[in-house]
């Protein structure tokens, strides 16, 4: 059984640009989730993917967009990056579009992007 | 007012020493808490779930007080691999999707 899987680990991008992040579910899992963790801060809540629609959006600007394919696995798509889009993206996938069991709800060690 | 509040800390303690962590939340329909360990760099991995009073697992105590609307984390016998950023967690009222705080820093020296 694969674990949550996201490329690239490490990206860098120039302010104006548009990045693309990937992430590859777990095996079984129907349902991503993305958060964005800032350096020194938790993890805030992006929005998350069910079966190709979204799900529920946290507070992000449009320009913050994302898919969810068929194979579950999903991509985080970020518009006129913004030096304040620095950090590091974690995605989290998991069976159903909430409950309050978290033990099937495995991060990907994240991708880091720093804009400049 | 922030949904879930922790003191970032750094806690900086000796081996074998007893340290806790506190977190404050907003919802008081909140059910269900939990709190994830962060290595450096690294995802965040979940620790302990509480659901009703307290949990135990070794070393690790978390309790839930509902009235103050605080979860805590207990960690005894303090071990070098303790060192790491603990994150409280309590999902939110849609159920999918997860507030963090910003994390405690702990730093266990040798």
């Amino acid at each position: 059984e694969t674990g949550v899987t996201q490329s690239p680990t490490h990206l860098i991008k120039t302010r104006g640009q548009q990045v693309t992040l990937r992430c590859s579910s777990q095996s079984g899992h129907n349902t991503v989730s993305w958060y964005q963790q800032a350096l020194g801060q938790g993890p805030q809540f992006i929005f998350q993917y069910y079966r190709e629609e979204e799900n529920g959006r946290g507070n992000f600007p449009p320009r913050f967009s994302g898919l969810q394919f068929p194979n579950y696995s999903s991509e985080l798509n970020v518009n006129a990056l913004e030096l304040d889009d620095s950090a590091l993206y974690l995605c989290a996938s998991s069976i159903g579009r909430g409950g309050t069991d978290l033990y099937g709800y495995t991060f990907g060690s994240g991708t880091r992007l720093t804009v400049v | 007012r922030k949904e879930v509040e922790q003191d970032p800390g750094p806690f900086n303690v000796p081996e074998g020493a007893t340290v806790a962590f506190n977190c404050t939340y907003s919802n008081s329909a909140s059910q269900s808490f939990f709190w994830y360990r962060q290595d450096c760099r690294k995802e965040p991995k979940l620790l302990m779930s509480v659901y009703s009073s307290g949990n135990e697992d070794g070393r690790f105590t978390a309790q839930l007080n509902r009235a103050s609307q605080y979860i805590s984390l207990l960690i005894r016998d303090s071990k070098l691999s303790d060192s790491a950023t603990y994150l409280c967690v309590i999902p939110g009222t849609g159920a999918n999707n997860l507030f963090f705080g910003t994390g405690t820093r702990l730093t266990v020296i040798p």
